[in-house]
């Protein structure tokens, strides 16, 4: 089985801080790891991934995210937070190794960044 | 431009009815996904299909049903709705040549059954 868990239901970070959103994983073999972001009545849009290679994955709007195997994390993360990036993140795995072919997505962390 | 469309955006209706919601995809994915989201809260996977001809059912049970006869068209029934069917449905798309198989969303479709 594979799973996902975003321990914050919400971060709050003040505009041009740093900001972190955390993701651990649990997955049978290797990891395809991705975040999602949604603004308010929206779909789901798709930040970055990680596949393989260099632990940190660059993506869209300044994000970027670190891989960490032996800790099963994926951290989103951005140096300076903008007000337009409080928005519901998502982060989602898949294994490369077994049968299941879709993905599973974690319950999501509500950033709220403060002018 | 290649991009994946949900018709109605908002759709209010009685219980009883049929309704169907619409999914379209021109970036010519073979797999399609349904989800089934809260507001604010989680999706939960209800269909999935990997080409023509193929659907299964996912993880959260769920009374509506899919059809997937052309490839870039992947519609959900619902034959009778009810207000617990109340929820935002998001439609995704997929390429399994890419190897990973990144997701790519439509807007989704906010259901409001009375």
């Amino acid at each position: 089985a594979q799973s996902v868990a975003q321990p914050e239901d919400q971060v709050n970070v003040a505009e041009g801080n740093p900001l972190t959103v955390k993701c651990t994983y649990s997955v049978s073999g290797n990891p395809y790891l991705f975040w999602y972001v949604q603004y308010p009545n929206r779909g789901l849009q798709f930040l970055l991934k990680y596949i393989t290679g260099d632990n940190l994955v660059k993506g869209s709007y300044g994000f970027e995210a670190e891989f960490n195997k032996s800790q099963t994390s994926f951290h989103l993360k951005k140096p300076s937070a903008l007000v337009s990036d409080s928005a519901l993140y998502f982060c989602a795995v898949r294994s490369l190794d077994t049968g299941r072919r879709a993905l599973t997505f974690g319950s999501g962390t509500r950033l709220q960044v403060q002018p | 431009e290649a991009d994946i469309y949900q018709t109605p955006r908002y759709l209010v209706i009685g219980t009883g009815k049929k309704i169907t919601l619409e999914c379209s995809q021109t970036m010519g994915h073979d797999k399609m996904y349904w989800y089934q989201q809260d507001p604010g809260m989680e999706l939960h996977l209800i269909h999935y299909s990997y080409g023509v001809n193929s659907t299964e059912k996912g993880d959260l049970s769920s009374e509506s049903t899919v059809s997937r006869i052309r490839t870039e068209h992947f519609p959900l029934t619902l034959e009778s709705a009810r207000p617990s069917h109340t929820s935002q449905y998001l439609c995704a798309s997929s390429d399994s040549g890419t190897g990973e198989e990144t997701q790519y969303f439509g807007p989704g479709t906010r259901l409001l059954v009375l």
